[in-house]
């Protein structure tokens, strides 16, 4: 099984901060995927094949990385991402996820 | 429009079986590269992939979990059901299905869960 290894598990930042999640895989992965999940609600999905963005995701997030080590970034902070992300892989089976990172607003 | 909605028994006892319900509008697992998947997430944790079943019938499984679990398709494409054998206090958790697109190996649409409490 791939173990995914998010860091930092818990960040906060200020409104128009640059904020970036690191996911590390325990074995080399194709593509990384990213969610975001708000207090109560399902996750949405915000990246896929590493680097797309998917629709209607503020341009603000992006995906990048490749073999074991992905990052999400968004570019500027902004009050409505405070959330928590998962990173996703199903380069093998099972399919996993990320212990996540929980991001405040400060 | 996509939709998924799970159901399920709300709680149930230890050892006992738990059944549940995707019943989902807008495709149709019939679509070749569709794909139904079954998370589920305990409180304050992460999440689990616990099986999948795509437009042609194939069954996927987590290995920690196989022993115990089985998914399944309705013959009109539009819900999928998965059981979960002896169940216990771990199983407690808020479980969603979701759908991955042709040839996607993520989630587009998730369901809005069900919360599962497994206590005597």
């Amino acid at each position: 099984e791939i173990v995914l290894t998010q860091s930092p598990t818990t960040t906060a930042a200020s409104p128009g901060e640059k904020v970036t999640i690191t996911c590390l895989a325990s074995s080399s992965v194709s593509n990384m995927y990213w969610y975001q999940q708000k207090s109560g609600a399902s996750p949405k999905l915000l990246i896929y094949s590493t680097s797309s963005l998917a629709s209607g995701v503020p341009d603000r997030f992006s995906g990048s990385g490749s073999g074991t080590s992905y990052s999400l970034t968004i570019n500027t902070m902004e009050a409505e991402d405070a959330a928590t992300y998962y990173c996703q892989q199903w380069s093998s089976n099972p399919l996993t996820f990320g212990s996540g990172t929980k991001l405040e607003i400060k | 429009q996509v939709t998924l909605k799970e159901s399920g028994p709300g709680m149930l006892q230890p050892s006992k079986t738990l059944s549940l319900t995707c019943s989902f509008s807008g495709f149709s697992l019939s679509t070749s590269g569709m794909v139904v998947s079954w998370i589920r997430q305990p409180s304050g944790k992460s999440l689990e992939w616990l099986a999948a079943i795509d437009w042609d019938g194939d069954k996927y499984y987590n290995p920690s979990l196989k022993s115990r679990l089985t998914v399944s398709k309705d013959t009109s494409n539009t819900q999928v059901f998965l059981k979960i054998t002896s169940v216990d206090i771990a199983d407690t958790a808020t479980y969603y299905c979701a759908r991955s697109p042709y040839g996607g190996y993520y989630f587009d649409y998730w369901g809005q869960g069900v919360m599962v409490t497994v206590s005597s």
